[in-house]
């Protein structure tokens, strides 16, 4: 999991903003997904990718965006759309869809002012 | 869709006691179950899983056990340790392709020392 990197630790936004978190991994893997966390709940998925050029909706994608562009990567949109964006923000990655393990990244702190 | 439960929300135990966290899932195809576990402000670390065709894993002082006719699995931590002090999430997957983990809500361990 020390392949997974993520940037910036912390995010403030002002409302009205969208903001992008990075995501980058160097483990070679094919699939990555985005969670939020919220205090005292688990982890929710947002938007998942199991290949270049092709990523899913998970059980909260509203008001998130995402591309995957090159394997290593796999940026988060949050936009204005999204109601109560403060939450602490974690990325993903497998090696396959059908490869269960996920190791996840050191995640963003977003908080909107 | 898979829906996971994760009992209890919080946990004391005594140094050098044991301590068990228990989960239900829904999805019978559920066959993949991880357990992570997660330092304040930290990103969650797999620590143990198990999948469906085995009942028992152990790792040290850690161990998984699970029951696939009652749709349970266990974490069963011996001899338990100040350093153990951290959230514990379980999680289920299929495992196919797809590959989505369902997150129970955690549960806070805290080894009173």
């Amino acid at each position: 999991d020390g392949g997974i990197t993520q940037s910036p630790k912390y995010l403030f936004r002002k409302e009205g903003q969208n903001v992008t978190l990075s995501c980058e991994q160097n483990l070679n893997h094919d699939a990555m997904y985005w969670y939020r966390q919220d205090p005292g709940q688990g982890l929710r998925l947002i938007y998942y990718s199991q290949i270049v050029n092709d990523f899913q909706k998970g059980d909260i994608a509203e008001g998130y965006s995402v591309s995957r562009e090159k394997k290593e990567s796999f940026p988060l949109t949050v936009t204005s759309a999204q109601k109560n964006p403060t939450a602490f923000y974690l990325c993903a990655s497998s090696t396959g869809p059908n490869t269960d393990t996920q190791y996840f990244g050191p995640g963003t702190r977003l908080t909107v002012l | 869709g898979e829906n996971v439960e994760q009992h209890p929300s919080t946990l004391s135990v005594q140094e050098g006691d044991s301590a068990v966290i228990k989960c239900t899932y829904s999805d019978s195809a559920s066959n993949y179950f991880p357990w992570y576990k997660q330092e304040l402000g930290k990103r969650p670390q797999l620590i143990i899983d198990i999948r469906s065709n085995v009942g028992e894993k152990k790792d040290q002082r850690i161990a998984v056990t699970l029951n696939k006719t009652a749709k349970h699995f266990s974490l069963h931590i011996t001899e338990t340790q100040p350093e153990d002090s951290a959230v514990y999430f379980c999680a289920a997957s299929r495992g196919a392709y797809g590959n989505k983990l369902v997150f129970g809500a955690g549960t806070i361990l805290r080894v009173k020392s």
